[in-house]
């Protein structure tokens, strides 16, 4: 069974620096997708980021970019230029390929306030 | 259409009720999923439908807990003999045949309180 972990409950930044949110996550599979997810206080979760296992380049969108270490297996969030607006709960998540449910194993999550 | 919906946003029941919760997918995806999510904590998968047939359920889904997707489209999610432990989010979420490839789309969930 694959387990996500995120060790960090809550961060706080000011606006306009920084941010990096922690992951890691335990499988024994080789072929698999991790993701970042954000939910907002409204709830709706809404994919941030996602990286192909099989990929060495890391993924990037726009302001939001990982570090993806897979023999540490670990997946990190890096968010610049941090906005209001990315105030939310960030949840790590790892997707198995292949036959089946291809279903999301999440983390704990991290709760990031930016404050202005 | 405009995303995943789900119906109702809140639920407050007592303990021993039964209770569904209603989710409408977005229309051209087949895949349709189920997940509970509790206060602090990251959702957890319940199962899982493709069309109408529903291919894996979580050991996390007791026999108290039912889901139905009748025609391939909406889907319903039911408990009886609710319990206190119940009480969480209940978030549904539908993608085309890859998830991997085109993601998911969640809904806003529905937070159940048992009381």
């Amino acid at each position: 069974a694959q387990t996500v972990t995120q060790s960090q409950p809550e961060m706080s930044v000011q606006e306009a620096e920084t941010v990096t949110l922690s992951c890691t996550y335990d499988t024994s599979e080789n072929n698999y997708y991790l993701f970042w997810y954000k939910q907002p206080p409204s709830r709706q979760m809404i994919l941030v980021i996602r990286q192909e296992a099989y990929k060495q380049q890391n993924a990037t969108e726009n302001r939001f970019s990982v570090n993806f270490q897979k023999a540490a297996k670990s997946f990190s969030l890096k968010i610049s230029d941090s906005q209001l607006g990315d105030t939310a709960m960030y949840f790590c998540a790892f997707m198995k390929l292949g036959q089946g449910a291809q279903k999301l194993v999440f983390g704990q999550g991290t709760r990031l306030t930016i404050n202005p | 259409d405009t995303g995943v919906s789900q119906d109702p946003r809140h639920k407050i029941t007592k303990r021993g009720q039964n209770v569904t919760f209603r989710c409408d997918p977005i229309s051209e995806h087949n895949r349709l999923y189920w997940y509970r999510q509790t206060l602090g904590q990251g959702p957890e998968f319940l199962t899982y439908f493709q069309n109408e047939a529903q291919l894996e359920k979580s050991r996390l889904l007791s026999d108290r807990f039912s889901a139905e997707r009748p025609k391939g489209s909406f889907s319903t999610l039911e408990i009886q003999r609710t319990e206190q432990g119940d009480s969480a989010m209940y978030l549904c979420a539908s993608s085309l045949q890859s998830p991997d490839l085109y993601g998911y789309t969640f809904g806003s969930g529905t937070r159940l309180t048992v009381v």
